[in-house]
């Protein structure tokens, strides 16, 4: 099984729709992530939580939310997709070398 | 603004020869920087880190080399292999505080072709 796990793997949506993305991790790291991909740019980093109770925006928080379950989950909502949400979205953990450790991403399309 | 510019964006070689990948960038106070190498579909997995004080390291076929006073990074790769294809990424944490800050380049596509 993959250390870090998301879900969906895609997800076809129309505009106005709730969406929420899963992640889950075995690697017992506090570090977790979300990213977005698009083609042509850098990975983005979307929120971050350092443990449980922190929550960080990154430098593309608009239209996007988080939630830290737990110290191996990590969810991601968009409240109401919009069709330039469509993008690759990763989650990441990193440890105490900051090695980031990515999922298998989650496509997303929003109609 | 802390920024990573990678060349080229794409690269087409045979089997066997041997390519250098390039990453310059503009990240200050300068803590690390990491290659990644992306496959088509799935998340980034870290090939090397490279710290200020680190000229070059190997990790099998691959050899990163690190200019801290030039602030050019390289990745070379030997004899390349069919499952060489892929996007490498380089990536350079900057120190902030007690936390680093990650500036993602937008990675070399490779295609290693028979």
């Amino acid at each position: 099984d993959a250390d870090v796990t998301q879900t969906p793997r895609n997800r076809i949506t129309k505009t106005g729709k709730r969406i929420m993305l899963e992640c889950s991790q075995t690697k017992g790291h506090d570090r977790m992530y979300w990213y977005r991909q698009d083609p042509g740019l850098g990975l983005r980093l979307i929120y971050y939580s350092f443990d449980v109770k922190d929550i960080n925006k990154g430098e593309i928080s608009d239209g996007y939310s988080v939630s830290r379950q737990a110290q191996a989950k990590f969810s991601l909502s968009l409240e109401s997709a919009i069709p330039n949400q469509t993008a690759l979205y990763f989650c990441a953990t990193s440890g105490e070398t900051g090695e980031l450790f990515f999922g298998e991403g989650s496509r997303l399309t929003v109609l | 603004k802390n920024q990573v510019e990678q060349s080229p964006q794409s690269l087409i070689i045979l089997e066997g020869k041997n390519c250098t990948l390039q990453c310059n960038y503009t990240v200050s106070p300068f803590s690390n920087l990491r290659w990644y190498k992306q496959d088509t579909g799935r998340g980034p997995v870290s090939l090397t880190i490279m710290t200020f004080s680190e000229n070059t390291k190997s990790n099998g076929r691959y050899t990163a080399t690190l200019d801290a006073d030039t602030k050019q990074s390289s990745l070379h790769i030997t004899a390349s292999q069919l499952s060489d294809s892929a996007s490498y990424i380089c990536v350079v944490s900057a120190i902030s505080g007690t936390a680093s800050k990650l500036t993602f380049g937008t990675g070399t596509r490779l295609q290693v072709t028979l």
